[in-house]
């Protein structure tokens, strides 16, 4: 069965700062990938998905992540972080059942 | 075009109370697909429905149940509530199943007393 873990339930970094959200997965069967992103009493929203094709996958608002089959890693980043960014990041996966599993989530969190 | 609309969007039962959640997909979206978030566990499978079958289901007990109509409006069940099934219950509907993007509802959010 596919699974994600997701390193650090809380992340801190300054506005102008890198950021990088970690993610592994395990899986059986290539995998497909996804970042959701969610803001305060709100529901969750796609940042981004990875299919096939390129490995460096870009999503909306400046992230990216770049699946890494050897490492089976799927890790977020953004150049320059934003205060807009604070928020819980979760990494998805779906496989062979075509069930999709979250990772438990990653606080973000954007100091001035 | 509408989003996935989720009622009610907060509710408080007592223990041993059964509750109904309803969640109206995306207009042509055909899967609906249910989660239970709560802080520190994430976002836990319930089951997804897909032209009224369902699909998959996750490692809850079956006092928790769903179903799925005709028009793709879906609904959830917990019966005998308990303290720990307070939590944010969140639909997501897609078109068909696996790769396709999932769009999410804002959730119902049980408080069991």
């Amino acid at each position: 069965a596919q699974s994600v873990t997701q390193l650090g339930s809380h992340v801190s970094v300054s506005e102008g700062a890198l950021v990088l959200l970690r993610c592994n997965y395990s899986s059986s069967v290539p995998p497909y990938l996804f970042w959701y992103v969610q803001y305060p009493n709100q529901g969750l929203q796609l940042l981004l998905k990875y299919t096939t094709g390129a490995t460096l996958v870009k999503g909306i608002n400046g992230f990216e992540a770049e699946f890494k089959k050897s490492e089976t890693s799927f890790h977020l980043t953004k150049p320059s972080a934003h205060m807009s960014d604070a928020a819980e990041y979760f990494c998805a996966v779906s496989g062979p059942d075509d069930k999709i599993i979250f990772g438990k989530g990653t606080r973000l969190h954007i100091l001035p | 075009k509408a989003g996935v609309t989720q009622t009610p969007r907060y509710l408080i039962k007592t223990r041993g109370q059964q509750v109904t959640l309803s969640c109206s997909p995306i207009s042509g979206h055909r899967s609906v697909s249910w989660y239970q978030q709560t802080p520190g566990q994430g976002l836990q499978f319930l089951f997804e429905y897909f032209s009224e079958t369902q699909r998959n289901k996750g490692n809850f007990p079956g006092r928790f149940s769903g179903r799925q109509f005709s028009n793709s409006r879906s609904e959830m069940n917990v019966s005998t509530l308990e303290l720990g099934d307070s939590a944010l219950y969140l639909c997501a509907s897609s078109q068909s199943s696996g790769a396709n993007v999932l769009t999410f509802g804002a959730g119902s959010r049980l408080t069991v007393l």
